[in-house]
């Protein structure tokens, strides 16, 4: 039982390229979400998602994207990166309110 | 505005002593209440949650939380702390529609053998 599993786990971009980050959870959880981790900040939500085709902006949704085409799948796209976006990202998925599973992350550097 | 604070940022500790660390939230209901660790290079892990009934839960490793309402806390305690249990901590509140957990700025709890 894989639970949470995001690609890739490392990743250096230019300023200006783009990227997918993948969730995929294998619980038939319905409720997926993003969040980046920054020193001193805690996790902030970036976006979440309450179902297969649904999504909704979190805290810091600028300069993000995100699909839930299927329901196991959540992905996170950044069209034009920039360096404030270098973070560690975590997915993690729910069934409702009994607390979250998440993936390892994915350390993202931007230069 | 809902928030969870963790007043402290950095707290060590010596092996076999007593920890507590501290979260107070901020939210217009009585909320779910979750803490959090997370051991370097890892995603976090559930330690322990409140929804109702008895203030005082037990989690896995050996930690328990206490609910007071009146103070709008949630400290995590451990009686005897191991080496292993070095690492941060977050403490979450939630009870949005969709399941969105709000985190606090985490701790990091250092071990001195």
């Amino acid at each position: 039982n894989a639970g949470v599993t995001q690609t890739p786990k490392f990743r250096v971009l230019k300023t200006g390229q783009s990227m997918t980050l993948l969730c995929a959870q294998d619980m038939n959880h319905e409720y997926m979400y993003w969040y980046r981790q920054d020193p001193g900040m805690g996790l902030r939500l970036i976006h979440y998602s309450v179902g297969e085709g649904t999504t909704a902006k979190g805290e810091v949704p600028d300069g993000y994207n995100v699909s839930r085409l299927k329901k196991q799948n959540f992905l996170l796209g950044l069209e034009s990166a920039a360096p404030s976006q270098t973070s560690v990202y975590f997915c993690a998925s729910s069934y409702s309110y009994y607390g979250y599973t998440f993936g390892s992350g994915t350390r993202l550097t931007v230069v | 505005a809902q928030s969870v604070t963790q007043p402290d940022i950095h707290i060590t500790v010596s092996e076999g002593a007593s920890l507590e660390l501290r979260c107070n939230y901020s939210y217009g209901a009585t909320p779910y209440l979750f803490w959090y660790v997370q051991s370097p290079g890892q995603g976090l892990q559930l330690l322990l949650k409140y929804f109702s009934g008895d203030t005082l839960v037990q989690g896995i490793k050996g930690f328990e939380a206490e609910f007071k309402r009146s103070q709008s806390s949630f400290n995590l305690r451990k009686p005897s702390v191991h080496w292993s249990d070095a690492a941060e901590y977050f403490c979450a509140v939630g009870r949005t529609q969709g399941g969105k957990l709000i985190f606090g700025q985490g701790t990091e709890l250092s071990v001195k053998p």
